[in-house]
């Protein structure tokens, strides 16, 4: 059964900083990987997508990359702003179903 | 624009009472999920359709109901077997690869 872990549950950090969110799964056999945001009380926007057979995608500040031998993604945010703070799920499509991570929290402090 | 509506935001249900959430999409996506998102946990997978007149359980279908007559839309039931049904509830639609979100519908039992 495919589970998905995310560290850390929270993330406090100061303007500027570039940080790094964790995403890993237990099975490797994964259609993509997709990192979404939520702000409180909203649904879930798609960040980036990426498919099994790619290593990383990038938008803007956001750089995401997937190594499905060891069962891990990675979100990177450069320059982080406070309008970055949400909550920062990510999910793992198999056959018919996405397994989603219970998300990080970030907060950027001004 | 497209997308996925979710209706109402805010929905109040008493004990013992069934409720239905509205989801219609305008993406012409064929595939459409809901979720239940509790605090601190992953989104849960309650039903889900990939054409029209056919739908399939998720990991949590006890005490709901579903049903897809037209490829727009896919209304959740949430009937009185339903124990604990207060949460936050996602609506979701998937083209190939990317899934999309609505904007949620909190319910409450009172």
């Amino acid at each position: 059964k495919q589970e998905v872990t995310q560290i850390p549950a929270a993330l406090s950090v100061p303007e500027g900083e570039n940080l790094v969110l964790n995403c890993s799964f237990t099975d490797s056999a994964i259609y993509n990987l997709q990192w979404f945001r939520q702000d409180p009380g909203k649904g879930l926007t798609s960040l980036l997508l990426i498919q099994s057979s790619q290593r990383e995608q990038t938008s803007g500040r956001l750089n995401a990359s997937l190594d499905k031998s060891s069962g891990r993604s990675t979100l990177y945010i450069a320059a982080s702003q406070p309008g970055d703070s949400a909550t920062y799920l990510c999910a793992v499509r198999g056959t018919y179903k996405y397994i989603f991570g219970t998300g990080t929290r970030l907060k950027v402090l001004a | 624009d497209g997308g996925i509506t979710q209706s109402p935001k805010y929905l109040f249900r008493k004990e013992g009472q069934n409720v239905t959430l509205s989801c219609e999409q305008n993406l012409n996506h064929d595939a459409m999920y809901w979720y239940r998102q509790d605090p601190g946990q992953g989104l849960r997978l309650i039903y889900y359709s990939q054409i029209v007149n056919d739908f399939q359980k998720g990991d949590i279908a006890e005490g709901y109901s579903v049903s897809r007559e037209k490829k727009e839309s896919f209304p959740l039931t949430v009937t009185s077997a339903q124990k604990n049904p207060t949460a936050f509830y996602l609506c979701a639609s998937h083209l190939q690869e990317e899934a999309f979100f609505g904007q949620g519908t909190r319910l409450t039992v009172v």
